[in-house]
């Protein structure tokens, strides 16, 4: 099935740097998704967007729903050690169809 | 809010056996949930979607007899890998959705080993 393009596909930052990762498609979707899923364990979800343009914060985490509603991004600020793991996005069609992004594998160095 | 829990974590089979895991929302009635497939550094795969009481809808390429979806209540869906065979190892990956719009929420994943 179809996937969203993120990026990057990895990083390595140091620990208190700013993280920034983004999903384009070329389809418009209604609802964006952004996820973290650690080793051996399943997604988890961090942030729902749903209206056009909406930026919404989970703690450190700040994403936005891009006006196109083609994009999305990402920003994770003062990254610390236990953010390591893989961010997808995910984005929903108006018919509820469900895509995943390639994924961006965060490492962050103490 | 929003827990979904698969059982077994870890499945380790000889070649021919069927294994089935279970995907249950523990905390919502899930109207929809969802199989994925994930390899080592990829992106999570659809198999299938399957609805409460209805026949799973399976992705191009997913086989269905291979892979059998029951899902008989609101709150709990079944993939059954018959005659798994080495290829079939992977991580399996289900979620649930409560409603149409909503998130899905996903389980912990499932890792099938067949030796």
């Amino acid at each position: 099935g179809q996937q969203l393009n993120q990026s990057p596909q990895s990083m390595f930052i140091q620990e208190g740097e700013d993280v920034s990762m983004n999903c384009t498609s070329s389809s418009i979707f209604n609802t964006w998704l952004w996820y973290k899923q650690d080793p051996g364990e399943g997604p988890v979800l961090l942030i729902a967007l749903y209206k056009a343009g909406e930026l919404t914060s989970n703690g450190r985490l700040t994403a936005q729903f891009g006006i196109t509603r083609k994009d999305s991004f990402l920003n994770i600020s003062a990254s610390i050690p236990s953010d390591v793991g893989i961010y997808f996005c995910a984005g929903q069609t108006t018919g509820n169809q469900f895509y995943f992004g390639t994924g961006t594998s965060l490492t962050v160095i103490p | 809010g929003a827990v979904v829990s698969q059982h077994p974590s870890w499945v380790i089979c000889k070649s021919g056996t069927s294994v089935k895991i279970e995907c249950r929302s523990l905390d919502f009635q899930a109207t929809t949930m969802f199989w994925y497939r994930q390899f080592p550094k990829q992106s999570l795969m659809l198999m299938a979607t399957s609805n409460e009481g209805s026949k799973a809808t399976y992705e191009q390429g997913v086989e269905k007899d291979k892979f059998l979806i029951n899902h008989a209540s609101l709150t709990l869906s079944t993939l059954t890998v018959t005659s798994a065979h080495p290829e079939d190892s992977s991580f399996y990956i289900c979620s649930a959705r409560q409603g149409g719009g909503q998130p899905q929420h996903f389980g912990d994943g499932t890792r099938l080993s067949i030796l």
